[in-house]
C-alpha cells in the first residue's frame, strides 16, 4: 500500500543549530515529492518539491531536501534555525501529482 | 500573486445539517482538489476534479460529499448531513499543469459540527 512516513512526531532544537527532518515513502515507482509547512492555524506553504532531475533541491527559507531513491527517502534539511521556522512540516507524496497524500507531519520547536 | 481563496473561514453547523465550502481557486487552473485536515492529524485527500467530473476520490469522500463548479470560478464542498466526525479544517487547492506544476493550497476553513 502507498504510504509515507515522518518517524518523528515532535524535534526540537536549539536557534542556529542544524535541522534534519526524515520523510520515507512506499510507492510502486518514484512519485512527485513535496515539503510543506504550516503554522499554528494557519493554511499549507510549500518550501520545496522534486519532480525529477538533480536529487538535491532548494527551497523558500533556506531549506533543502535530498530525494535518495535506494532509500525511498525525501529528508529536509536546514544548516541554521531559525525561531520563525518554529511549525509543523509535512512531507507529501503523490504518484501523478493528482491524489497527494500526507504525512502524519513533525512537529518543530525551537530553543532560544 | 494570485493565490486560492476560501469562505467561510469558520462554519459552524449543526449535527445533521448542510453546509456548502466555497473556494475560488486561481483564475486560468484547471485541476481542483478537496483535502480535510481533523484536528492534530495528517491532512488527507478527499477529491480532484478536472473538466467538470470528478477524477479520482478516496475512501473519505462517501455518498454524503459532492463537488461542484456551479460557475467559471467557484469550486464547491458539499456535505449533505454532517457528522460530528466532518468536523475539520478543509482546504481547496488547485494546479494549472500536472507534469509541472504544484498545487497551490488555500487558507483552509474550519468546520465545526455541534
Amino acid at each position: 500500500a502507498q504510504s509515507v512516513t515522518q518517524p518523528d512526531i515532535h524535534i526540537t532544537v536549539s536557534e542556529g543549530a542544524s535541522l534534519e527532518l526524515r520523510c520515507n515513502y512506499s510507492y510502486g515507482a518514484t512519485p512527485y515529492l513535496f515539503w510543506y509547512v504550516q503554522s499554528p492555524g494557519q493554511g499549507l506553504q510549500l518550501l520545496l518539491k522534486y519532480f525529477s532531475g538533480d536529487t538535491l533541491v532548494q527551497g523558500i527559507k533556506g531549506f533543502e531536501a535530498e530525494f535518495k531513491r535506494s532509500q525511498s527517502s525525501f529528508n529536509l534539511r536546514k544548516p541554521s534555525v531559525h525561531w520563525s521556522d518554529a511549525a509543523e512540516y509535512f512531507c507529501a507524496v503523490s504518484y501523478n501529482n493528482n491524489d497527494m497524500r500526507f504525512g502524519a507531519g513533525t512537529r518543530l520547536t525551537v530553543k532560544p | 500573486e494570485p493565490e486560492v481563496t476560501q469562505t467561510p473561514s469558520h462554519q459552524v453547523t449543526q449535527m445533521g445539517q448542510e453546509v456548502i465550502l466555497r473556494c475560488v481557486p486561481i483564475s486560468n487552473h484547471l485541476y481542483f482538489y478537496w483535502y480535510r485536515q481533523i484536528l492534530g492529524q495528517k491532512v488527507e485527500f478527499l477529491v480532484s476534479f478536472y473538466n467538470n467530473e470528478i477524477s479520482e476520490k478516496s475512501e473519505i469522500f462517501d455518498d454524503q460529499f459532492s463537488v461542484e463548479r456551479p460557475d467559471g470560478s467557484n469550486f464547491t464542498l458539499k456535505i449533505r448531513s454532517t457528522k460530528l466526525e466532518d468536523s475539520a479544517m478543509y482546504f481547496c487547492a488547485s494546479i494549472k499543469r500536472r507534469d509541472t506544476d504544484t498545487q497551490y493550497f488555500g487558507p483552509g476553513t474550519r468546520l465545526t459540527v455541534l
